[in-house]
């Protein structure tokens, strides 16, 4: 099955500053990839997502990109601010004849935005 | 509208009785799933519906979990003999259809005492 890695699994920053996360995927057949953001005691919620046949996909501060090639994509946070604090999760899925549909999440990663 | 619903928000049980978490997705949601995240991990996989079937149950840890989704709306998941091991926060999600935003309940938090 599908094997997502997730790193950092800390992440302090100042605010101003950029944070990026960066993921690797085991199933090359995967195609769709959702990051979510959960606080603390809340739900995890879709802040962008990216499909296999783009390479880059930006809202705002938040930026993600992918490389099919070396099964890696990553979040990119530019000017973070204090209520960027919370923890980060990437997943991969795969659509399809045969597509599992199951999002794999990572293990997070805890942003931390010093004001 | 309404997100998707879980109840009860918490539960605390004691070792080797049974207990049930439900689900009540996005009203038109076909796909749904049920995810276990414990302290300081991600959502780890447990189950998924697409309409009344469960397509995948791979995810299961062992035969004391069970779920079902019998109209394609409501999910109850059913773990027998609970263990402290259990304990979690058990995560529901749905989505319109597959490979799209799945859409997160605010969870059960499942104590066993």
């Amino acid at each position: 099955g599908e094997n997502v890695e997730q790193h950092p699994s800390t992440l302090s920053v100042q605010e101003g500053d950029s944070a990026v996360i960066k993921c690797t995927y085991s199933d090359s057949a995967s195609n769709y990839f959702p990051w979510y953001k959960q606080e603390l005691g809340k739900r995890p919620q879709l802040i962008i997502d990216i499909r296999s046949n783009v390479g880059e996909k930006k809202d705002q501060r938040i930026a993600v990109t992918l490389n099919k090639t070396a099964k890696h994509f990553s979040l990119h946070i530019t000017e973070t601010q204090p209520e960027d604090s919370a923890v980060y999760f990437c997943a991969a899925s795969k659509g399809g004849t045969g597509g599992s549909y199951i999002p794999t999440f990572g293990r997070g990663t805890s942003l931390i935005v010093h004001p | 509208g309404a997100g998707v619903s879980q109840t009860p928000s918490n539960k605390v049980t004691e070792k080797g009785k049974y207990v049930e978490l439900r689900c009540d997705p996005i009203s038109g949601h076909t796909a749904l799933y049920w995810y276990r995240q414990s302290l300081g991990q991600g959502p780890e996989f447990l189950i998924y519906f697409q309409g009344t079937g469960a397509a995948d149950d791979s995810g299961l840890p062992n035969d004391r979990f069970f779920a079902v989704r019998p109209e394609g709306s409501v999910s109850t998941l059913k773990i027998q003999r609970t263990e402290r091991g259990d304990s979690a926060v058990y995560l529901c999600a749905s989505s319109l259809w597959t490979n799209t935003e799945a859409f997160f309940g605010q969870g059960t938090r499942l104590t066993v005492v």
